[in-house]
């Protein structure tokens, strides 16, 4: 079946440093990935996406690349703050079906250190 | 605010017990996604709903159930709880039945004594 995997599970980093966070997908048919930032308690937000036809999409601090070869893709934040703290999942779509639905990752928690 | 409502907030129920998560989508969005977060965990898939009718189906267990109605709201069942039930309930929402951006509730925060 469809699955994600993500790395690492947890993320320590000093203000100012960059973060990276990585993703494999198993169904090559899907066509859709994107991030959620999760607070403490709070829904999950979309922060950025990109779809397979796109290998690199950048929005101020906040990047991601896909390489659908491979079936990775990656989260990068620069110049993190301590606002960054949260959890990030990744997700997929577009496999097994070819629905909306989401097939998540199982988060990474990204704590920055003032 | 997503536009996509979840009632009730916090749900404190007892084991064997049936509870009832009703959430009201986005204006205008036709699919439904129903999602378990247990402590600590991910963000697990359990059906997705599209016009009233069920798309697909994840890991839901059968003492589960859900529903889409005709004004699009939809309600997840949960029968003969268990203490591992306890989770978190996202619904979300998106226009169509294609990939997108998933808008999400804030949750019903269920916990089974």
């Amino acid at each position: 079946g469809e699955n994600v995997e993500q790395h690492p599970s947890t993320l320590s980093v000093q203000e100012g440093d960059s973060a990276v966070i990585k993703c494999t997908y198993s169904d090559s048919a899907s066509n859709y990935f994107p991030w959620y930032k999760q607070e403490l308690g709070k829904r999950p937000q979309l922060i950025i996406d990109i779809r397979s036809n796109v290998g690199e999409k950048k929005d101020q601090r906040i990047a991601v690349t896909l390489n659908k070869t491979a079936k990775h893709f990656s989260l990068h934040i620069t110049e993190t703050q301590p606002e960054d703290s949260a959890v990030y999942f990744c997700a997929a779509s577009g496999g097994s079906g070819n629905t909306g639905k989401l097939i998540f990752g199982q988060g990474t928690t990204l704590q920055v250190k003032p | 605010d997503s536009g996509v409502t979840q009632t009730p907030k916090h749900l404190i129920t007892a084991t064997g017990q049936r509870v009832t998560l009703r959430c009201s989508p986005r204006s205008g969005d036709l699919s439904v996604y129903w999602y378990q977060q247990s402590l600590d965990q991910g963000l697990q898939f359990l059906i997705q709903y599209y016009n009233g009718e069920e798309r697909a189906k994840g890991n839901i267990l059968e003492r589960f159930s859900a529903q889409q109605f005709p004004d699009l709201h939809s309600e997840l069942n949960l029968s003969s709880l268990e203490l591992g039930d306890s989770a978190l309930y996202f619904c979300a929402s998106s226009v169509m039945d294609d990939t997108g951006e998933l808008f999400f509730g804030e949750g019903s925060r269920l916990t089974v004594l």
